[in-house]
């Protein structure tokens, strides 16, 4: 069983519209959840971190988590040209893989 | 903060020899780190996780041999590609975590490797 499982992409949103990314993840016992983007040709960066049950915004970004129903979320409001990327969920403790991502495209 | 830096950013390499890649935490400690490799448009996928005064783990698939990993201080894992083919072109990249387990993974710039 995968440890993340994220919903197929491609997504494509246009400029200024909404990009909601979806991670569901297999063990109960995960603690800590976070979001990374990695633009095409560059190594992954850490964008969202979420610890509890809720929402944690960040300017343009805001992850959710919902342990009873494992998964956790990546909204981005007023998508740009710019977050056009793969996005990559991961959860601890675990075993530091990663799956597919989502390939995110915004188009102007 | 939990700076990974990775050098060198890209080489080229003659296919028979070898190349070394260095990845280093520069404002913490890592007793572990982790290298990924990523062929285009596909997935990280991880090779191996580096200890600390410990051998590597290998992921299923990788050979230890031409893989070779040397964790020798809590700021410096290094990985050798012995004996470099064309085949081996890819994009490498470290990375490690700060604060333990549950900690965010941090990682380096990446190494581009091309054999010719």
């Amino acid at each position: 069983q995968k440890e993340v499982e994220q919903n197929s992409g491609p997504l494509s949103v246009p400029e200024g519209a909404i990009a909601s990314l979806n991670c569901t993840y297999s063990d109960r016992g995960s603690q800590s959840f976070f979001w990374y983007r990695q633009y095409s040709g560059k190594s992954p960066e850490l964008i969202m971190s979420i610890y509890s049950n809720g929402d944690k915004e960040d300017g343009r970004f805001t992850a959710q988590l919902n342990k009873a129903s494992q998964y956790v979320s990546l909204l981005i409001r007023d998508s740009q040209p710019s977050d056009s990327a793969t996005y990559l969920c991961a959860v601890t403790p675990g075993k530091s893989t990663f799956g597919d991502g989502t390939t995110l495209t915004v188009k102007p | 903060g939990a700076v990974v830096s990775q050098h060198p950013s890209w080489v080229i390499c003659k296919s028979g020899t070898s190349v070394k890649i260095e990845c280093r935490s520069l404002d913490f400690q890592a007793t572990t780190m982790f290298w990924y490799r990523q062929f285009p448009k596909q997935s990280l996928m991880l090779m191996a996780t580096s200890n600390e005064g410990s051998k590597a783990t290998y992921e299923q698939g990788v050979e230890k041999d031409k893989f070779l990993i040397n964790h020798a201080s809590l700021t410096l894992s290094t990985l050798t590609v012995t004996s470099a083919h064309p085949e081996d072109s890819s994009f490498y990249i470290c990375s490690a975590r700060d604060r333990g387990l549950n900690s965010p993974l941090h990682f380096g710039n990446g190494t581009r490797l091309t054999v010719t």
